[in-house]
């Protein structure tokens, strides 16, 4: 089944205990993505990744790390977590980053982060 | 950036349709209108996207404004599982080459009413 896989779907940590959100997606999707939604603020985007190697800051990237070594994986790295990361995660992909393609995003299921 | 507006609620009765609107009239030439949906936290999903013409699949119908500064998304036979919050989003590119920034507003939360 075609999917993008998140884990884990929840996760309760303290503040600077460092953490990895892994995503993984089995369609050969070139573009991959983090999202935080927070309520009243909707989904707001922290990276993405155009391809394998290639990576860039979204609209909300202070606080964390992403790396794209394989072109399935997308893991989200919190190096020293605060608890204004305390949020819902999303991670998503695109068959093709360019935008003219028309290509969809398709999500994971969401990571539940507290930090305290 | 093209932005959409959207009503913060609906309500719809279960076997009718439901018709959500979204005005994006700031929308450029080559910008599609898309639709998600996110029920309850689950991952948003895909529902249908289009660029001027009305688009249709097995989820719904969208209809664009000749124009296309606005559109209705038409869930034909709305059931409580089309209970959820739906987005309307215009796909925009920044100023760097592939720059995807793809920006979700608050949506309409739509219930389906028994």
């Amino acid at each position: 089944e075609a999917q993008v896989t998140q884990n884990p779907r929840y996760l309760i940590t303290v503040t600077g205990k460092k953490l990895t959100v892994t995503c993984s997606q089995n369609m050969n999707h070139e573009y991959m993505s983090w999202y935080r939604q927070d309520p009243g603020l909707g989904l707001r985007q922290i990276y993405y990744s155009m391809n394998v190697e290639v990576t860039d800051k979204g609209d909300v990237p202070e606080g964390y790390k992403v790396s794209r070594k394989e072109k399935r994986n997308f893991p989200l790295i919190l190096e020293s977590p605060s608890p204004n990361q305390t949020s819902l995660y999303f991670c998503a992909s695109s068959l093709s980053s360019e935008w003219r393609t028309n290509s969809p995003l398709h999500f994971g299921n969401g990571t539940r982060l507290t930090v305290t | 950036d093209a932005k959409t507006t959207q009503p913060p609620s609906m309500d719809c009765a279960e076997g009718r349709a439901a018709n959500l609107p979204c005005n994006h009239s700031t929308i450029s030439g080559n910008e599609y209108v898309y639709w998600y949906r996110q029920i309850h936290s689950q991952g948003p999903q895909y529902i249908i996207h289009g660029l001027k013409n009305n688009e249709t699949n097995e989820m719904a119908s969208l209809i664009i404004t000749e124009d296309r500064k606005s559109s209705t998304l038409i869930l034909p036979h709305a059931t409580l599982r089309d209970t959820a919050v739906y987005y309307c989003i215009v796909r925009v590119a920044g100023s760097n080459f592939g720059n995807e920034k793809l920006t979700f507003g608050t949506g309409t939360r739509l219930t389906i009413i028994p």
